[in-house]
């Protein structure tokens, strides 16, 4: 069973452009998850997809962060326009909650974003 | 607001020398905590997943418990192969957001 897949692996990009990140979590794995690490600092929750809608945007830092899902699958993760403190790796994960327990999140390999 | 500290930071052991890192936490209603293992430049790999305090699980070299305040993850006769930073993470009822909260992490390094 392939993972969940994040690409691209790394993306460098100057202050004010825009960037895409994608996630392609497990096959019929509902929840989907976006997590950022930013240097010294511990792996923090973004955003929670379920199917393709958002329940859970608490986490985003500000508006110029677009997440999407559409269809339920692969998710992007937009910054527009991007600023120096958006730098760090960004981590995706995937779920099947089932009865209502908590259910592992399986982590894929990040995307790591630097801003220059 | 759910809280994870992690201790010590970083850990060097030698080979088969047994020890054991710490997790300690603050969440309001624990649905579960989470051990991964992440090594340099990749994502976070699932270990184990602990309900309730008194639980323990096994894998190979690694015995997870759990209390109501604190998760330790024991490693026995370690091997280089272990070196890694191992993360907890917590997932709570009234923790106010839908993911895990993390830990800053353990980094292990396991000298031959």
């Amino acid at each position: 069973e392939a993972g969940v897949t994040q690409f691209p692996s790394h993306s460098v990009i100057e202050k004010g452009q825009t960037v895409t990140l994608r996630c392609d979590p497990i096959s019929g794995h509902d929840n989907l998850y976006w997590y950022r690490r930013v240097m010294g600092k511990e792996i923090k929750f973004l955003l929670h997809f379920v199917k393709e809608s958002k329940q859970d945007e608490s986490g985003m830092p500000n508006n110029r962060f677009l997440a999407e899902r559409t269809g339920g699958t692969y998710s992007t993760l937009k910054v527009q326009p991007a600023e120096l403190e958006d730098s760090g790796v960004y981590f995706c994960a995937s779920s099947q909650e089932w009865q209502g327990v908590t259910d592992t999140q399986y982590f894929g390999p990040g995307t790591r974003l630097t801003v220059l | 607001e759910d809280q994870v500290t992690q201790s010590p930071e970083a850990l060097r052991l030698q080979e088969g020398e047994s020890s054991s890192l710490n997790c300690s936490y603050t969440v309001s209603g624990l649905r579960g905590l989470f051990w991964y293992r992440q090594d340099p430049g990749k994502g976070p790999e699932f270990l184990f997943t602990l309900y309730s305090a008194g639980e323990e699980k096994e894998k190979e070299r690694l015995k997870a418990t759990l209390t109501k305040k604190e998760s330790f993850l024991h490693i026995t006769a370690p091997k280089p192969e272990d070196s890694a930073t191992y993360l907890c993470a917590v997932f709570s009822w009234g923790g106010g957001a839908d993911g895990l909260t993390f830990g800053k992490g353990t980094h292990l390094i396991i000298q031959p």
